[in-house]
């Protein structure tokens, strides 16, 4: 069955120091692979996917992302975090079918001045 | 270009009554999906509706069903309220049917069960 793994509910880390969020997933064919944003009481929106190529996937807001076939793994980086980037992030696999999307269970970012 | 836009925002109901949520995709798009977030959880799958039907559903009850209209908007319609479905409802849109492109998320409807 599919899913997807974010190993940590809750990071803290300072203004300006760097960001890795983690998220493991599974699924038996090629999988699209996303992160979004959610702000409190917002919708979510889309920082980049992975679907083909290149594993290292550049997003909005400074936001990249590495696909892992190897070890199932799409982490989420940002070299130096802003206190805007205070939020929950999800991470996604979508079918290559196009009829199913399964989200993790979120990562609560706090950013510390 | 509006993007996804989902009624009400927020909707308070009793146990043992019905709702209806309705979406607006994003102009372009074909294709809706639901999706129910319960509070410090993730989006779960309802189902998806292309082409005026129910392509795929999540592991949901009977007790949600849903209807896409010609214009590609969308209703979701939950019977038999229990208060575990107090949930924000989210609706996104794509085209085709397929995830190549990209999910547009609407703000949400808010539903608490009483």
């Amino acid at each position: 069955a599919q899913s997807v793994t974010q190993p940590d509910i809750h990071i803290t880390v300072s203004e300006g120091a760097s960001l890795e969020l983690r998220c493991n997933y599974s699924y038996g064919a090629t999988p699209y692979l996303f992160w979004y944003v959610q702000s409190p009481g917002q919708g979510l929106q889309l920082l980049l996917k992975y679907f083909s190529g290149d594993t290292l996937v550049q997003g909005i807001k400074g936001f990249e992302a590495e696909f892992k076939r190897s070890q199932s793994s799409f982490n989420l980086r940002k070299p130096s975090v802003h206190w805007s980037d205070a939020a929950e992030y999800f991470c996604a696999v979508g079918s290559n079918t196009g009829n199913q999307f399964y989200f993790g269970t979120g990562t609560s970012l706090t950013v510390i001045p | 270009d509006a993007g996804v836009t989902q009624s009400p925002t927020h909707l308070i109901k009793t146990r043992g009554q019905q709702v209806t949520l309705r979406c607006s995709p994003k102009s372009g798009h074909d294709t809706v999906s639901w999706y129910q977030q319960a509070l410090g959880q993730g989006p779960q799958f309802i189902f998806q509706y292309y082409e005026e039907e129910e392509r795929q559903r999540g592991n949901f009850p009977d007790r949600f069903s849903g209807h896409q209209f010609p214009n590609y908007s969308s209703e979701l319609n939950v019977n038999a309220l229990l208060l575990g479905d107090s949930a924000l409802y989210l609706c996104a849109s794509t085209v085709g049917g397929t995830y190549s492109y990209e999910q547009y998320f609407g703000p949400g409807t808010r539903l608490t069960v009483t």
